[in-house]
Parts: structure tokens; sequence; C-alpha cells
């Protein structure tokens, strides 16, 4: 079955240091969603790309988060510098544009991440 | 603004009970719904989905029930199994963004042997 492969699965680092999350889509899939889950604040969409170009970061703090996608093949997720807050697991999906639902996310098994 | 929330955070059921797991929405231009399921360490799992212009949809064990009127929604487990233990997610797409899909907070589901 085609998957969404995420890396790390975890990662533990100290604040103010710089982290990056990668992401690897399901190949033919044109749009990739970063998601950051948490207890309190559960499912939170962070930004998504369609063809590699951002459509929507509103989710995410811009100060130290940034999201892009240097080629169809891989999406990253860096933040700079790192706080203890940010500690969560960190989802990517992809999809095919205009199709939700079981045609549409695919979700990878997220990045523990663990600021201290 | 539009949120998705659910009226029970956890539900234990007795193996083989039918179990239903309720969601509210506030926002009326939504037009899609979906509900995931999400097992411990994995990314949330697609389960079933419904449109706006219906009021029910049935999958293998699964039936997801569409109130407009009262802007709930609901899942419905049959024969609930030990292997449907996990946390289900309620989740709304709105017209303005087809690709948008907003998570709501999700209900803990514990089947008892």
């Amino acid at each position: 079955d085609a998957r969404v492969t995420q890396t790390p699965r975890h990662k533990v680092t100290e604040m103010g240091q710089e982290v990056t999350m990668r992401c690897q889509p399901i190949l033919g899939h044109n749009t990739v969603f970063w998601y950051r889950q948490t207890m309190m604040q559960g499912l939170e969409l962070l930004a998504y790309f369609r063809n590699r170009a951002p459509l929507d970061d509103s989710g995410m703090p811009k100060d130290r988060f940034s999201a892009e996608m240097p080629d169809a093949t891989l999406a990253t997720l860096k933040i700079q510098p790192s706080e203890p807050r940010d500690s969560a697991v960190y989802f990517c999906a992809s999809g095919i544009q205009g199709v939700v639902g079981n045609y549409g996310y695919t979700f990878g098994s997220g990045t523990r991440l663990t600021v201290v | 603004g539009e949120s998705v929330g659910l009226h029970l955070p956890t539900l234990s059921v007795q193996e083989g009970d039918n179990s239903i797991i309720n969601c509210a929405y506030s926002n009326s231009a939504s037009d899609y719904f979906i509900w995931y399921k999400q097992e411990s360490g994995k990314g949330p799992q697609f389960i079933i989905d419904i449109r706006s212009n219906m009021d029910k949809r049935q999958g293998q064990r699964v039936t997801v029930l569409l109130n407009k009127t009262v802007k709930h929604l609901s899942l419905q487990i049959a024969a609930t199994q030990p292997g449907d233990s996990a946390v289900y997610f309620c989740a709304e797409n709105m017209k303005t963004s087809y690709d948008k899909v907003i998570f709501g907070p999700g209900t803990s589901l514990s089947v008892i042997p």
C-alpha cells in the first residue's frame, strides 16, 4: 500500500535548537498538509501546499516555523528556535486536489517532538 | 468562528454492543464531513464520509448520520470489537476551501472484552 513517510519518528531536543521534520508524500499526490497534535489543542492544521506552492499557512507561528517543499517528493517543517511548548506530534498528510476522504488525505505516522 | 466539537470525550462499551459517537459542528457552510479513527502511535485513518445533501451513509459496520437542522453528526459502530478501540475524530470541510479539513477534539472509545 502507498503510504506517507515521516522522519524522524521521535525527536528529543533542547530548547533553542533547530528541528527539521521531513515528509515524503505519496507519489502522485499534489497536496501536502502539516498538522500538529496535542492533548490540549487536538489536531491543528499548520500549513498546506498544492503542487509545491504554499496555499495556507495561517495556522503556523510565523516567527519560528517554516514549511517548504523543495521538490515533489519532500516536504519539510522547520522550527527555529524550538521551545518546550512546541512539544507535540506532527503529522504530514498528502492528498489529491479536489478529492477529500477515502481517496484524499492519507496521514503519515507522525514525528513525536519533545523539547526540553 | 467555525468549530467542530464532541459531546463525549470518552466512551466505554461492551464488546458486541453498538457504539454511538456524537459530534457537533457550528459552520453551516460546511458541506462535507469525515470520520477518522486514530490508533495509538498512528496517524488518523479515514473511516467514512458524508456530504451535506445526505442524511445517512452506511459502510461496513459503520453508519454516519447527519442532522443539518441541529448541526449534529454521529458515527455508529455495530457489534463493537476490541480492534475498534481508538480515538475517533469528526472533521468538516468547507465549501470555501475544498481541501481544508478542520478536526474536532476527538472521542476515545474503549471496548470492554
